[in-house]
């Protein structure tokens, strides 16, 4: 099993759509918490960050920890055509290197 | 937020010339440095964690006589690709973090072309 599950997608929805991505892990000392968005031939950008388990909002975007549940998820709200991307979601425990989900698709369609 | 910077974007070379890429820290100082390797449609792979001063620690599998990794300052590693051959070709970014809690930042990635 993979530390990290993230359903690869593709995942399309009209423009002004939510957009609700997730991510599963295994490991239960997993603290850092992270959400990347690359364009296609860019590197990843970093959208949210979360330490231990809560909400947090910024803008349109909101990341939610369970670390109970081992879940976490990634809100976009009123969707748009430019938030066309692979998302990943990425953990690490203190000190060690992140691990990476294997990113989902999303196309929003005007 | 931070900035990490790479050089170049875009480099394409003969079989058996080696390839450095630079990977700086513009505005903080990264206390470890991470280098990537991705194919097309697939996610980021691990190759090596560099630590400023130390050497570098490669993942299962990557050759570190091939793919040498220098952390010589808290804004700059560079990885070289020696001896590149056409398998080596690929995208391969870089990622910069300050101590240990996890925010990590990225580079824009450099594509290796070997022909």
């Amino acid at each position: 099993q993979k530390e990290v599950e993230q359903d690869p997608g593709p995942l399309s929805v009209p423009e002004g759509a939510i957009v609700s991505l997730n991510c599963t892990y295994s490991n239960s000392a997993f603290q850092y918490f992270m959400w990347y968005r690359q364009y296609s031939r860019k590197g990843p950008e970093l959208l949210m960050y979360t330490y231990s388990s809560g909400n947090k909002e910024d803008g349109r975007f909101t990341a939610q920890v369970d670390k109970s549940s081992k879940y976490i998820s990634l809100f976009i709200r009123d969707s748009q055509p430019s938030d066309s991307a692979t998302y990943l979601c990425a953990m690490s425990a203190e000190g060690y290197a992140l691990n990476f989900g294997k990113g989902t698709s999303l196309l929003v369609t005007p | 937020g931070a900035v990490v910077s790479q050089h170049p974007s875009r480099v394409i070379c003969k079989s058996g010339t080696s390839v450095k890429i630079e990977c700086r820290s513009l505005d903080f100082q990264a206390t470890t440095m991470f280098w990537y390797r991705q194919f097309p449609k697939q996610s980021l792979m691990l190759m090596a964690t560099s630590n400023e001063g130390s050497k570098a620690t490669y993942e299962q599998g990557v050759e570190k006589d091939k793919f040498l990794i220098n952390h010589a300052s808290l804004t700059l590693s560079t990885l070289t690709v020696a001896s590149a051959h056409p398998e080596d070709s690929s995208f391969y970014i870089c990622s910069a973090r300050t101590g240990g809690r996890g925010e990590q930042y990225f580079g824009p990635g450099t594509r290796l072309t070997v022909t």
